[in-house]
């Protein structure tokens, strides 16, 4: 059965600084893979996804993610962290072909942003 | 207007009543979804449907029952409710499924059972 693990349940960086939120998964086929982020107070939103082709990702504000087989990974970064970037970030994965609700979320990293 | 929308938005209720927590959306979807959302837990799957009049358990079904009746409705049941469901709820839908497509989540109910 597939898994994922999120390395960190809180991260806190500074304003312009580097932020990398880890996800490994665990998978005996081929993965899909996804991030999303939920701001205070609200849903989900999908971030970026990798399914098949380019294993470098490119998401919605700057993000981006890049699949790394040989790692099980799927590790979440951008350059230069932003005030409005605080919210938590759940890695998910499902696989290929698989049951239509077998979409697995990690427990979350919540990203704290200092000015 | 367009979406999925939740309701009602915050609950309490007290051990042994039934609560019914409604999703709807305007997409008309296939796949509908509901999470429950705990500390420590992350989301974890409660029920799925792929379309009206089918359904599926997911990770945490016991103690819920969900009906798709038509397409844009997803509603989820607590017969009796119990503290252990104290939680925010999300529902959500995809018009490919959640293996390969987007998931597009409603706002959360959030349940305290006392």
């Amino acid at each position: 059965a597939q898994s994922v693990t999120q390395l960190g349940s809180h991260v806190s960086v500074s304003e312009g600084a580097l932020v990398l939120l880890r996800c490994n998964y665990s998978s005996s086929v081929p993965p899909y893979l996804f991030w999303y982020v939920q701001y205070p107070n609200q849903g989900l939103q999908l971030l970026l996804k990798y399914t098949t082709g380019a294993t470098l990702v490119k998401g919605i504000n700057g993000f981006e993610a890049e699949f790394k087989k040989s790692e099980t990974s799927f590790h979440l970064t951008k350059p230069s962290a932003h005030m409005s970037d605080a919210a938590e970030y759940f890695c998910a994965v499902s696989l290929y072909g698989g049951s239509q609700g077998n979409l697995i979320f990690g427990k979350g990293t919540k990203l704290s942003v200092k000015p | 207007d367009a979406g999925i929308t939740q309701s009602p938005r915050y609950k309490i209720t007290e051990t042994g009543r039934q609560v019914t927590l409604m999703c709807h959306q305007t997409w008309s979807h296939s796949y509908m979804f509901w999470y429950r959302q705990d500390l420590g837990h992350g989301l974890r799957l409660i029920y799925y449907s792929a379309a009206a009049d089918i359904t599926d358990k997911g990770e945490v079904p016991d103690g819920y029952v969900v009906s798709r009746s038509k397409t844009e409705n997803f509603p989820l049941t607590l017969e009796s409710a119990t503290r252990s469901q104290t939680s925010v709820y999300f529902c959500a839908s995809s018009g490919r499924g959640g293996a390969t497509g987007e998931l597009f989540f409603g706002e959360g109910s959030r349940l305290t059972v006392l």
